[in-house]
């Protein structure tokens, strides 16, 4: 079965400028978590989303937000991108909600770059 | 809030060797813990996860220990072969309240010497 698809994969934006990316889980996962990765901070945990709802919410402030649709696909916003926002963005799936500590399938991540 | 540590940022070790990565946490104990791979510019890949009432875990080649009282996870890797080569995470539950933010540790970047 397909894994989980991240689009886009590079993006380059400018200071200021918003951008969304794109998450789409595995079949039947209902449950889409992202998380930003950078050196020196290492994998952070974003936010969860579940049945359209946000689950859980990491120390990021309002300019990140996300939604969740009905087929389960996610996507996240970052409004007024500042330089601190380069990252690699990965956002992983699962069946159920992650307290049942199931395992999550990561995709491929988008790498953001902010000029 | 739970912290995590994994012992050291880089592992050198020769082919054939056990290579053994520790994961300390510094807060309650969490009812499971999970080990991941990750490959540069690739997202995390799943290996093994662990539950507080289970001292070991075994897949292939891998193993996995988990010891409440010392608040540590060993993950070894026997007969180890170049393609093990990666970055390994280990993940918790961010908290009580949190279980759903799984947090991750800052990886532990593996080479194994031909």
């Amino acid at each position: 079965k397909a894994g989980v698809t991240q689009t886009p994969r590079y993006l380059i934006k400018t200071r200021g400028q918003q951008v969304t990316l794109s998450c789409s889980p595995i079949s039947g996962h209902r449950s889409v978590s992202w998380y930003q990765q950078t050196p020196g901070q290492g994998l952070q945990f974003l936010f969860e989303y579940f049945s359209e709802t946000q689950r859980n919410k990491g120390n990021f402030p309002g300019r990140f937000s996300g939604r969740q649709f009905s087929n389960s696909r996610s996507e996240m916003n970052v409004s007024t991108l500042e330089l601190g926002d380069s990252a690699l963005y990965l956002c992983a799936s699962s069946l159920v909600r992650a307290t049942t500590n199931t395992e999550a399938f990561f995709g491929q991540g988008t790498r953001l770059t902010v000029v | 809030s739970q912290k995590i540590e994994q012992n050291s940022e880089a592992l050198n070790i020769q082919e054939g060797k056990t290579a053994t990565l520790t994961c300390n946490y510094t807060n309650y104990s969490p009812a499971y813990l999970q080990w991941y791979r990750q490959d540069p510019g690739r997202g995390p890949v799943f290996l093994l996860l662990i539950r507080e009432n289970e001292k070991e875990k075994r897949k292939e080649r891998l193993k996995v220990t988990f010891d409440t009282t010392l608040k540590q996870s060993l993950f070894h890797i026997t007969a180890s072969q170049p393609a093990d080569s990666a970055t390994y995470l280990c993940a918790l539950p961010g908290g009580y309240s949190s279980a759903s933010k799984i947090i991750f540790g800052s990886g532990t970047r593996l080479s194994i010497r031909p």
